[in-house]
């Protein structure tokens, strides 16, 4: 069966610095990878996702996550936060095409501070 | 495009009180889905419909039903509402399983007394 673990519930980090969430996954299968932001008070937004090709994805606001199949991770990362990213962010995986499910992990939630 | 909704976005409940949450969406999504968020778990699957007419199962389906009469509806309903349904409710729709990003609603906080 498949899981998903966020190993850090909570991610304090200063404005400007750089900052990674880690994500690793188990599955026997190949894998479709996800991450999902939820600002406060809102549903769940896609930030990126792994789908296939160059493992290194990234987002339109500076994020990036790597798929690492031999680690069996999809950590994320940016290089310098700002205070509007606080917001609790979530990994998600699914099995390969045609399957209708998500896992998600439990959230690590990003809180800046200036 | 109004994307995915929820009605109502919050709700107080007496033990053994029923209800029904209802999601909308307008992108003729064919699969929904209804998780249910609480605190340090994340977001788990409630129950989840693959096209009109259809639901299935998720993995905390026990105390709800659900039903897809049209394809832009789709309904959670509690028959006897308890304490342990206390939690935040998220509706979600994608496209078709392939493509996998799911579009979620803004939520519904209902709390069970």
């Amino acid at each position: 069966a498949q899981s998903v673990t966020q190993l850090d519930s909570q991610v304090p980090v200063f404005e400007e610095a750089p900052v990674e969430l880690r994500c690793n996954y188990s599955s026997s299968v190949s894998v479709y990878l996800f991450w999902y932001v939820q600002y406060p008070n809102q549903g769940l937004q896609l930030l990126l996702k792994y789908l296939s090709g160059s493992t290194l994805v990234e987002s339109i606001n500076g994020f990036e996550a790597e798929f690492n199949k031999s680690q069996t991770s999809f950590h994320l990362r940016k290089p310098s936060v700002h205070i509007s990213d606080t917001a609790e962010y979530f990994c998600a995986v699914s099995e390969g095409y045609n399957t209708d499910k998500l896992i998600f992990g439990t959230g690590t939630r990003l809180q800046v501070f200036p | 495009n109004a994307g995915v909704t929820q009605t109502p976005k919050f709700r107080v409940l007496k033990t053994g009180q029923s209800m029904t949450l209802l999601c909308a969406q307008d992108m003729n999504h064919e699969y929904m889905y209804w998780y249910r968020q609480d605190p340090g778990m994340g977001l788990r699957l409630i129950h989840y419909s693959v096209g009109e007419g259809t639901t299935a199962k998720g993995e905390v389906p026990d105390g709800y039903n659900v039903s897809r009469l049209k394809k832009q509806n789709f309904l959670l309903g509690l028959e006897s509402a308890a304490p342990s349904q206390t939690s935040v409710y998220f509706c979600a729709s994608s496209r078709d399983p392939g493509y996998n990003e799911q579009f979620f609603g803004p939520g519904t906080r209902l709390t069970v007394l």
